[in-house]
């Protein structure tokens, strides 16, 4: 599994786009990148996963430059329910086991 | 998206008791589960793999006697804590892989064990 890393906190302000970023320079080729979302006292959440350039849902948006050793988590127009730590991962595939970087803790100020 | 159950949610015990935490896939089957532990402030650690039909594998520097777990079917596993201690006390998550589009896991809501 490739090691990542990430800003262990970010604070921000309600309304304000948010991107997070991810180093994974190990990165394989088959590597997919995934990030989850974890409330407190609550189990991770996916969000969004992606493998190459841009991809969008209805939560946020996931770019990946074309040499694929970062990726940038957008959430936009934050809002307090926001707040909580986001976990960038590269590697899922299929049932692999998940071993989880420190996160970044994501501060959404009023 | 597909539902994945823990039970308890909340559970306090006596030092040397032993305490069993269900995971369940409600909507799906899983061959393959994972439980974690979670501290305070801290990020998941995985334990280990639950596989159904077989011996689980445990992360290294976890207890497998301390904490058995066993998979009876494509639907449940069980963590068992035994004789537990105060500084088992922690955040215990389950998740279970499912494709749905992509390649993704599902988390339990976690169980809140507490050892006084």
């Amino acid at each position: 599994l490739a090691k990542t890393t990430q800003p262990i906190s970010m604070d921000s302000y309600e309304g304000q786009e948010v991107n997070i970023t991810c180093s994974h320079n190990n990165i394989a080729t088959n590597d997919y990148i995934t990030w989850y979302q974890q409330f407190p006292s609550q189990g991770p959440r996916f969000i969004i996963q992606g493998y190459k350039t841009k991809v969008t849902n209805e939560v946020a948006s996931l770019f990946i430059p074309a040499d694929r050793k970062s990726s940038t988590l957008s959430l936009p127009r934050v809002s307090l329910s926001d707040t909580a730590v986001y976990y960038c991962l590269v590697g899922l595939r299929g049932d692999d086991k998940i071993i989880f970087g420190k996160g970044t803790r994501l501060h959404i100020l009023p | 998206g597909a539902v994945v159950s823990q039970h308890p949610s909340w559970v306090i015990c006596k030092s040397g008791t032993s305490v069993k935490i269900e995971c369940r896939s409600l909507d799906f089957q899983a061959t393959t589960m994972f439980w974690y532990r979670q501290f305070p402030k801290q990020s998941l650690m995985l334990m280990a793999t639950s596989n159904e039909g077989s011996k689980a594998t445990y992360e290294q520097g976890v207890e497998k006697d301390k904490f058995l777990i066993n998979h009876a079917s494509l639907t449940l596993s069980t963590l068992t804590v035994t004789s537990a201690h105060p500084e088992d006390s922690s955040f215990y998550i389950c998740s279970a892989p499912k494709f749905s589009g992509y390649n993704e896991q599902f988390f339990g809501p976690g169980t809140r064990l507490t050892v006084l």
